[in-house]
């Protein structure tokens, strides 16, 4: 069973249209991550929530934004798209816990958006 | 420098033989480091996490972590067409939560 399911599978938008692409988990992890990751290139972290506490990325572009209304779901926000924002976008969940190991993440299916 | 660095190959093995993939990174106080495959098209799989100096073996996989060269190994024994794909080694940096990943090595199992 999917445990990080991220909707849609695939998106095509129009250059300059507002996207929300979304994730949700079943695991009860308290962080969430979204990455960006272009054809040939290493996941880009845009930015992340650890419980309600957003963390931005200094060069994640202001035309990106996510909400978090409460621990299952993710949001992210692209105000207005540009042909340099087709990629794969991923979201990721992992649990903290008592110990001090960060442990491993866990990713969705991921979204794969064109912008045309 | 980047923070997690590997060598984008392609890395072409026979089948059957032992696939050496390798990571460094710069941050000297990660404490975590993992190994994720990813088929083209796919989102990342955990295959291996490692947090301590030393192997760890899960099966055909064997990831070597040495804090003190900031190096991180993945070792695939008897490699399978089925292993083709890229690797992505990833560690925890900057003291907090951010999951950092370098660009990933291709590996190609050859018949």
């Amino acid at each position: 069973d999917a445990m990080v399911i991220q909707n849609p599978r695939y998106q095509v938008t129009q250059f300059g249209k507002p996207v929300t692409l979304s994730c949700s988990q079943t695991l009860n992890h308290n962080v969430m991550y979204w990455y960006q990751q272009k054809s040939s290139q290493a996941p880009k972290l845009l930015f992340h929530y650890y419980d309600k506490d957003f963390n931005n990325e200094a060069d994640t572009p202001d035309n990106f934004q996510s909400r978090r209304p409460n621990t299952s779901f993710c949001f992210l926000d692209i105000r207005s798209p540009g042909l340099g924002d087709t990629a794969m976008y991923l979201c990721a969940t992992r649990r903290t816990g008592d110990s001090l190991v960060l442990t491993e993440a866990f990713f969705g299916q991921g979204t794969r958006l064109t912008v045309v | 420098q980047k923070e997690v660095e590997q060598n984008s190959g392609p890395l072409s093995v026979p089948e059957g033989a032992i696939a050496s993939l390798n990571c460094t990174y710069s941050d000297r106080g990660s404490q975590s480091f993992f190994w994720y495959r990813q088929y083209s098209g796919k989102s990342p799989e955990l295959i291996m996490s490692i947090y301590s100096n030393g192997d760890k073996e899960d099966g055909r996989f064997t990831a070597q972590l040495n804090k003190a060269s900031q190096y991180v190994s993945l070792l695939i024994r008897d490699s399978q067409p089925s292993d083709s794909a890229t690797y992505l080694c990833a560690g925890y940096t900057g003291g907090g939560n951010k999951l950092t990943f370098g660009t990933g090595t291709q590996l190609k199992v050859e018949l």
